[in-house]
């Protein structure tokens, strides 16, 4: 079975810092991917995903994420932080051909000003 | 185009009752996907309705069910609840072409609290 693994469920960047989420994912088959951030009290809210292609996935708000085989991992990133960055964001992945998605347990996000 | 759209936004209940959650999709998404989130467990899959029929299921007890209808709309349902199912109840709606990618729009969900 697919699982996702977040690393560190807190981070915490300075206004303007890098910031660099981590996720991992476990299927030996490259699955979909994805990332969500939620705000509190509200749904989830598709930041960017990668199907096929290229590696380096642009998402909104700055958001970036790349996909890497041979380390299993897909890595969220934004060069420089904004005080409405801070939120919860979650990991996902599905194998093809199943809409079951798989999440990971979620890191959230605090930008210090 | 109107979102995903989830009543009640809160639901109280105690234990032993039963619980309806609702679900309008996107207009024109017949794929209707449900998440239970909690603070221990995360986010977990509950189940997947298309074209008013279960497609795909979570590890979840009987208690929990669910149904769709033609209009797309779905309904979950949880009977004799417990203190354990006080959570964010999520939706998830799907183009059919987007089916078996994971790509899905959420709405705001439902926050039942079970005392």
């Amino acid at each position: 079975a697919q699982s996702v693994t977040q690393l560190g469920s807190h981070v915490s960047v300075s206004e303007g810092a890098l910031v660099l989420l981590r996720c991992n994912y476990s299927s030996s088959v490259p699955p979909y991917l994805f990332w969500y951030v939620q705000y509190p009290n509200q749904g989830l809210q598709l930041l960017l995903k990668y199907t096929t292609g290229a590696t380096l996935v642009k998402g909104i708000n700055g958001f970036e994420a790349e996909f890497k085989k041979s380390e299993t991992s897909f890595h969220l990133t934004k060069p420089s932080a904004h005080m409405s960055d801070a939120a919860e964001y979650f990991c996902a992945a599905v194998d093809g051909g199943y809409q079951k998605v798989t999440f990971g347990t979620g890191t959230k996000l605090q930008v210090i000003p | 185009k109107a979102g995903v759209t989830q009543t009640p936004r809160y639901l109280i209940k105690t234990r032993g009752q039963q619980v309806t959650l609702s679900c309008s999709p996107i207009s024109g998404h017949r794929s209707v996907s449900w998440y239970q989130q909690t603070p221990g467990q995360g986010l977990q899959f509950l189940f997947e309705y298309f074209s008013e029929t279960q497609r795909n299921k979570g590890n979840f007890p009987g208690r929990f069910s669910g149904r769709q209808f033609s209009n797309s709309r779905s309904e979950m349902n949880v009977s004799t609840l417990e203190l354990g199912d006080s959570a964010l109840y999520l939706c998830a709606s799907s183009l059919d072409a987007d089916r078996g990618t994971g790509i899905q729009y959420f709405g705001a969900g439902t926050r039942l609290s079970v005392l």
